[in-house]
């Protein structure tokens, strides 16, 4: 089966400036989370859809970052504005749900913010 | 909230020698626990994992046990190979939900 695609691969923008990023799941699951992951650290969760619904989104920060899953399938996850400190790749990961938890990873991307 | 800590965060092994990488978690309602392997550049992949209702699984060099009473579980690699080299992630999970990752261990098989 395909994997998890995200695109763009690779971003560079200057703070204060706007960013989308998108992804599309293995075909069939049902949850999509979307991780940032900063140098060195392990993934941090920003948000979980299940299906075009908000599972968690506790560690998001709203002010700047929102994400859609409208419906259902691909999703896209926006930072406006950025700043230095949202430089990191930031990973898309889905799974089937109910009761299946094995999430599969895209290959990520990595956003440079100067 | 969840916290999960991992050690050590960097191990080095003679190839051939077992490799063993620990986490503790905080929420005794965690259940489900997976490890992820990730090469450099490269998305992290799904090497095993464990739920609560059980104590220990293994697939093949790979072995993961739990102990929920003291809350803390433990990624045993027999036999390590060059390829072995990577950085390693345990998380924790409620349900398949609010994964918690911990900091990664950088492991390195030496020739």
């Amino acid at each position: 089966e395909a994997g998890v695609a995200q695109s763009p691969r690779y971003k560079i923008i200057e703070k204060r400036q706007s960013v989308a990023f998108w992804c599309n799941p293995i075909s069939g699951h049902a949850t999509l989370y979307w991780y940032q992951q900063i140098l060195g650290q392990g993934p941090k969760l920003l948000i979980q859809f299940q299906n075009n619904g908000v599972v968690d989104d506790s560690q998001l920060p709203k002010d700047r970052f929102s994400a859609e899953r409208l419906k259902g399938v691909d999703s896209t996850l926006k930072i406006q504005p950025a700043k230095l400190e949202d430089s990191a790749v930031y990973l898309c990961a889905s799974s089937w749900g109910q009761g299946t938890y094995e999430q599969y990873f895209g290959p990520g991307t990595r956003l440079t913010v100067t | 909230g969840e916290n999960v800590e991992q050690h050590p965060s960097t191990l080095s092994v003679q190839e051939g020698d077992s490799a063993v990488i620990k986490c503790t978690y905080s929420d005794s309602a965690s259940n489900y626990f997976p490890w992820y392997k990730q090469e450099l550049g490269k998305r992290p992949q799904l090497i095993i994992d464990i739920r609560s209702n059980v104590g220990e699984k293994k697939d093949q060099r790979i072995a993961v046990t739990l102990n929920k009473t003291a809350k803390h579980f433990s990624l045993h690699i027999t036999e390590t190979q060059p390829e072995d080299s990577a950085v390693y992630f345990c998380a924790a999970s409620l349900g398949g939900q609010n994964f918690v990752f911990g900091p990664g261990t950088r492991l390195s098989v030496l020739p």
